[in-house]
């Protein structure tokens, strides 16, 4: 089993291009989500997807769209990238225990906006 | 605002001495997890608790969360240098907002020197 997988790993945008930050699990996990990490904020959430078919905002939703495509697919979607947006991007999935979400996450998207 | 506070930011440590981490907040959560990660890694689940007062062991970690839900501690005993990394706790499903998704704190850099 992969786990929780990302792509691309790295990449460099210039201000006001776009692009889509794929993130894929094999685990049946009904929940994902994604998070962007900046040095001294620990990990902040983007959006989140309780289950195929549903998406919420968290705590930094601006500038930012997502697409569950299926089970298995969470996609991260910038319109037009900002300088503010250069962060290291984090997918995880999670099965909800008796009201216990552990996350397994994937190895990161590091991006630079130029 | 981050609802989770991590003490210290950071711990520069010799191997063989023990430390402990903190983790406050003043909402209740309904379970606090506790994460590794390494540079260039996304992060690890070590433990959860969820039982006011509950204390697990992992090898030289020990994981306590406080009698009211609300804060949790990390022990390690004897660390070594495979020790160092990123430690976040993460406090899952607020009680006052029913959200189905984990807040982390902004975590703790552990180095371990030889």
């Amino acid at each position: 089993n992969a786990g929780v997988t990302q792509t691309p790993k790295f990449q460099v945008l210039k201000t006001g291009q776009s692009m889509t930050l794929q993130c894929a699990q094999d685990m049946n996990h009904n929940s994902m989500y994604w998070y962007r990490q900046d040095p001294g904020m620990g990990l902040r959430l983007i959006y989140y997807s309780a289950s195929e078919g549903t998406t919420d905002k968290g705590e930094v939703p601006n500038g930012y769209n997502v697409s569950r495509l299926n089970k298995r697919e969470f996609s991260l979607r910038l319109e037009s990238a900002a300088p503010s947006q250069t962060s290291v991007y984090f997918c995880a999935s999670s099965e909800a225990a008796g009201g216990i979400y552990e996350q397994y996450f994937g190895p990161g998207t590091r991006l630079t906006v130029t | 605002t981050q609802l989770l506070k991590q003490s210290p930011q950071f711990l520069s440590i010799q191997e063989g001495e023990n430390l402990t981490v903190y983790c406050n907040s003043s909402s209740v959560f309904s379970s606090l997890q506790w994460y590794r990660q390494e540079p260039g890694e996304g992060p690890v689940l070590l433990v959860t608790v969820v039982t006011g007062g509950e204390v697990k062991k992992l090898k030289r970690l020990t994981f306590q969360f406080g009698d009211a839900r609300k804060d949790s501690s990390l022990h390690i005993t004897a660390a070594q240098p495979g020790d160092t990394g990123l430690y976040l706790c993460a406090g899952g499903g607020q009680w006052d907002t029913g959200r189905r998704a984990l807040t982390f704190g902004s975590g703790t850099r552990l180095q371990v020197q030889p």
